[in-house]
């Protein structure tokens, strides 16, 4: 099976510009999470999206949004980017199944740069 | 909330020998799981050891196994037979019911020939 992949992998951005970034599951996984990877903050969850649906959404200003389409790939888009925002933003899929070990799949990232 | 703490930020061990890296967490669910990731430099993070919380029985993963206190809340993942491709961050995670990972600060580990 494919792993997760993540469109593009570099990306540089002025601020207040926008940005799309990709991610494609694992074929037959459901659930794709977000998470920003910065040297200050860490490993911090954005959203979870699950059948077209968000189902947890982490502690986030409004610019940060995403979606998922019926395929399970997910787009994340972040408005009016600040410096801040310069970060690893990585995708993970998982079968979704709640309650149980859902393992979560990490894909490369999008290294987005905010200048 | 939950939160996740591992103390130590740097540690480094000779190729070969044997690693323990500690974290611990806070949280009042009775039921949830830990994992551990790992990072290596410029490649994607992979999963290296999973534990549930409600299993008393330590898991192991060939040179990967874990110390599981849930009365302590600890967590520590310990290394045999350290090899250079061990070399990464390594990062603790908790999640409970629902699918949301709450990651440690990490551990930058150096294998040394």
């Amino acid at each position: 099976k494919a792993g997760v992949t993540q469109t593009p992998r570099y990306l540089i951005k002025t601020r207040g510009q926008q940005v799309t970034l990709s991610c494609s599951p694992i074929s037959g996984h459901r659930s794709v999470s977000w998470y920003q990877q910065t040297p200050g903050q860490g490993l911090q969850f954005l959203f979870e999206y699950f059948s077209e649906t968000q189902r947890n959404k982490g502690n986030f200003p409004g610019r940060f949004s995403g979606r998922q389409f019926s395929n399970s790939r997910s787009e994340m888009n972040v408005s009016t980017l600040e410096l801040g925002d310069s970060a690893l933003y990585l995708c993970a899929s998982s079968l979704g199944q709640r309650g149980n070990t859902d393992t979560q799949y990490f894909g490369p990232g999008t290294r987005l740069t905010v200048l | 909330a939950q939160t996740v703490t591992q103390s130590q930020p740097e540690m480094s061990v000779q190729e070969a020998e044997t690693v323990t890296l500690s974290c611990t967490y806070d949280t009042s669910e009775s039921n949830y799981y830990l994992f551990w990731y790992k990072q290596p430099p410029s490649r994607q993070m992979i999963l290296v050891i999973r534990q549930e919380a409600y299993k008393q029985q330590n898991a192991t993963e060939n040179r990967f196994s874990v110390n599981f206190q849930k009365a302590a809340k600890s967590f520590s993942l310990k290394i045999s037979d350290s090899q250079l491709g061990d070399t990464a961050m390594y990062f603790c995670a908790f999640r409970r019911a629902g699918n949301m990972l709450t990651f440690g600060g990490g551990t930058r580990l150096m294998v040394k020939p």
